[in-house]
């Protein structure tokens, strides 16, 4: 059973438009990531907080933003799609990295 | 050289035979090891945990860990063609990185019937 949900599972979405990616977790963990995933390539993590008003940039340079206004929540901008951002963006949550992540089910975006 | 390394495969086993997966880490004050599954076109699911050298068991699957070698293994006993999957090994680096943890590339696995 999830605990930490991203919407929308697919979106399809127009070159130049604004998206926000959505994930929350009900787990009250502190720590959470975004990585990205190109089909059958590594992971990238790409932001990561350590709880409210903390976030950093990760390993992979995106020109991606995220907040982290509530614990719970974990949102992932892109304020100008473009074709190279097509890909995975999965979302994960820890109370503590000791512990590993909990992924969520991930969000496949298609931008054309 | 990569601080998480595995064999990408695909790595091909009979069913029921025991599958071996193996991840090597560059950073010594590694302290927690972990073990993901990914079946394709879903997302990352943790099967195994591992943070003291020795054999971490739990059901058909065992984890072994050497910090002496740097290494970490994970054994799929009386493998079975729904553990076609890539499998991926993490580890977490205590320090700069505040408890991030490190992906290795994945090693793919299929279990043939």
């Amino acid at each position: 059973e999830a605990d930490i949900y991203q919407t929308p599972r697919y979106l399809v979405i127009g070159t130049g438009k604004k998206i926000t990616l959505e994930c929350s977790q009900t787990m009250g963990h502190d720590k959470m990531y975004w990585y990205q995933q190109d089909p059958g390539m590594e992971l990238h993590l790409i932001h990561y907080s350590y709880g409210v008003n903390s976030t950093e940039k990760g390993d992979l340079s995106s020109e991606s933003t995220v907040s982290r206004i509530r614990t719970e929540h974990f949102p992932l901008t892109l304020e100008s799609a473009r074709p190279s951002h097509t890909s995975q963006y999965l979302c994960a949550s820890s109370p503590d990295g000791h512990y590993g992540y909990t992924f969520g089910s991930g969000t496949r975006l298609t931008v054309v | 050289q990569k601080e998480v390394e595995q064999n990408s495969g695909p790595l091909s086993v009979p069913e029921g035979a025991i599958a071996s997966l193996n991840c090597t880490y560059s950073d010594r004050v590694s302290q927690s090891f972990f073990w993901y599954r990914q079946y394709s076109g879903k997302s990352p699911e943790l099967i195994m945990s591992i943070y003291s050298n020795g054999d971490k068991e739990d059901g058909r699957f065992t984890a072994q860990l050497n910090k002496a070698s740097q290494y970490v293994s994970l054994l799929i006993r009386d493998s079975q063609p729904s553990d076609s999957a890539t499998y991926l090994c993490a580890v977490i680096k205590r320090g700069g990185s505040q408890g991030n943890l490190i992906f290795g590339k994945g090693t793919k696995l299929s279990v043939k019937p």
